[in-house]
């Protein structure tokens, strides 16, 4: 069974710019979950998508956007990009809200 | 603010020695509580979880792991580690509310052979 992909796997960029990462859940899964995890850090909560809604946001500024397809994939969007938004971004999908979360791979970001 | 903590940033076993890595969380309400590991070059994995019941939870590759509601803590343990389990530990507790995970900074597991 796929599990969850992301793309792109790297990506450089430079201040300012926009951003645009891709995730693709388990089949079956409604439940989209999106993490910036920092160097040495644990990964931090971003975004929760279910049903193609909303349903939990984390403490990042409004420069952060998602959004969920009927296909239940997802986007993220970083507006004018910061030297402090390189991270890796993780991707987890869940059958359901407060069910486990499994993860994809990541999108490593590197701000210039 | 919900919050994770784990004691240990950095572990260097010997083969065969016994692990324990301690995470402690602060949140009153109902949670569900999760260790992940992560691999050289790979991707965050489940390693076990618990939702309700036995506060014994046994995972994958002979790792458990004890609920103690009063302490809230939830302590991952292996009798005898391998080399290949080196790898970046992480707990995590799910506010069930929230529906976010909430991660500890991670524990970097070196296994020498």
């Amino acid at each position: 069974d796929a599990g969850v992909t992301q793309s792109p796997t790297h990506l450089i960029k430079t201040r300012g710019q926009h951003v645009t990462l891709r995730c693709s859940p388990i089949s079956g899964h409604k439940s989209v979950s999106w993490y910036q995890q920092v160097l040495g850090q644990g990964p931090q909560f971003i975004f929760q998508y279910y049903e193609k809604e909303e349903r939990g946001r984390g403490n990042f500024p409004d420069r952060f956007s998602a959004r969920q397809f009927p296909n239940y994939s997802s986007e993220l969007n970083v507006n004018a990009l910061l030297l402090g938004d390189s991270a890796l971004y993780l991707c987890a999908s869940s059958s359901g809200q407060g069910e486990t979360q499994y993860f994809g791979p990541g999108t490593r970001l590197l701000v210039l | 603010a919900q919050s994770v903590s784990q004691h240990n940033h950095h572990v260097i076993l010997s083969e065969a020695a016994s692990l324990e890595l301690g995470c402690n969380y602060s949140y009153g309400g109902t949670v569900n509580l999760f260790w992940y590991v992560q691999y050289p070059g790979q991707h965050l994995q489940l390693l076990l979880k618990y939702f309700s019941g036995d506060p014994l939870v046994k995972g994958i590759k002979g790792f458990e792991a004890e609920f103690i509601k009063s302490k809230f803590s939830f302590n991952l343990r292996k009798p005898s580690v391998q080399w290949s389990d080196t790898a970046e530990y992480f707990c995590a507790v799910l506010n069930t509310g929230r529906r976010a995970l909430t991660f500890g900074s991670g524990t970097r597991l070196q296994v020498q052979p």
